[in-house]
């Protein structure tokens, strides 16, 4: 089952802009993350934000978190072609802790 | 580093085949896991591996089975492919300790194709 699920599924915008996808989950977490996959290749850890945070900043990346709507932004701003590809939010549950990850957002960034 | 190396990269098999999809981290790491990528699925996951010696299923551990080797290595096994398994396969690793003890390191994928 999907802990998170991102939305859009899928968004296309200006070299420029700025793009913001949304992550819902359902049960209480310790920290949320967001990975990047480009096309054909693995994920890569983007930034990862703890249940006490409410913001984060990563260079052009803003993630927020509110959990007692369960649910977590990322904004890239100022987005360039080379931010094209497929984002995921995930949480880590139980031992080990196993990462659930959402289906993902596919970002286009065209010129 | 190289992180984490998957072998191989791309892999055709017929169906009631078996092959053994290989792992490796260099970066000390004690937890391992296998995940498999569907279209529209996101990540979901097979097996893991906690710490060297052991090992227990995922979401979806139906039709494969999973070596630790060593603390380097964690290997897939699918021993008779069957069609829905066709899909691209990661490897990740998780740091044992520190500020982003939860964040894992994945693979460059294998994709496998069962006809």
């Amino acid at each position: 089952s999907q802990q998170g699920e991102e939305d859009p599924q899928a968004l296309s915008i200006q070299e420029g802009e700025n793009a913001t996808m949304n992550c819902s989950y359902k049960t209480s977490i310790n920290n949320l993350q967001w990975y990047r996959q480009n096309s054909g290749r693995g994920l890569v850890h983007l930034i990862l934000i703890r249940s006490n945070e409410r913001e984060k900043h990563s260079g052009r990346l803003r993630v927020t978190l509110d959990t007692s709507k369960k649910s977590s932004s990322l904004l890239i701003t100022a987005s360039r072609a080379a931010d094209t590809a497929s984002y995921f939010c995930a949480t880590p549950t139980g031992t080990a802790s196993k990462l659930t990850f959402g289906t993902g957002t596919r970002l286009q960034v065209t010129l | 580093n190289a992180g984490v190396t998957q072998t191989p990269k791309f892999q055709v098999l017929k169906t009631g085949q078996s092959m053994t999809l290989q792992c490796a981290q260099d970066m000390n790491h004690n937890s391992m896991y296998w995940y498999r990528q569907d279209p529209g699925m996101g990540l979901r996951l097979i097996y893991y591996s906690a710490s060297e010696g052991t090992t227990d299923k995922g979401e979806v551990p139906n039709g494969y089975n999973v070596s630790r080797l060593n603390k380097r290595e964690f290997s897939l096994r699918l021993e008779s492919a069957a069609p829905s398994q066709t899909s691209v396969y990661f490897c990740a690793s998780r740091q044992p300790s520190g500020r982003f003890t939860d964040t894992q390191y994945f693979g460059p994928g294998t994709r496998l194709t069962v006809l």
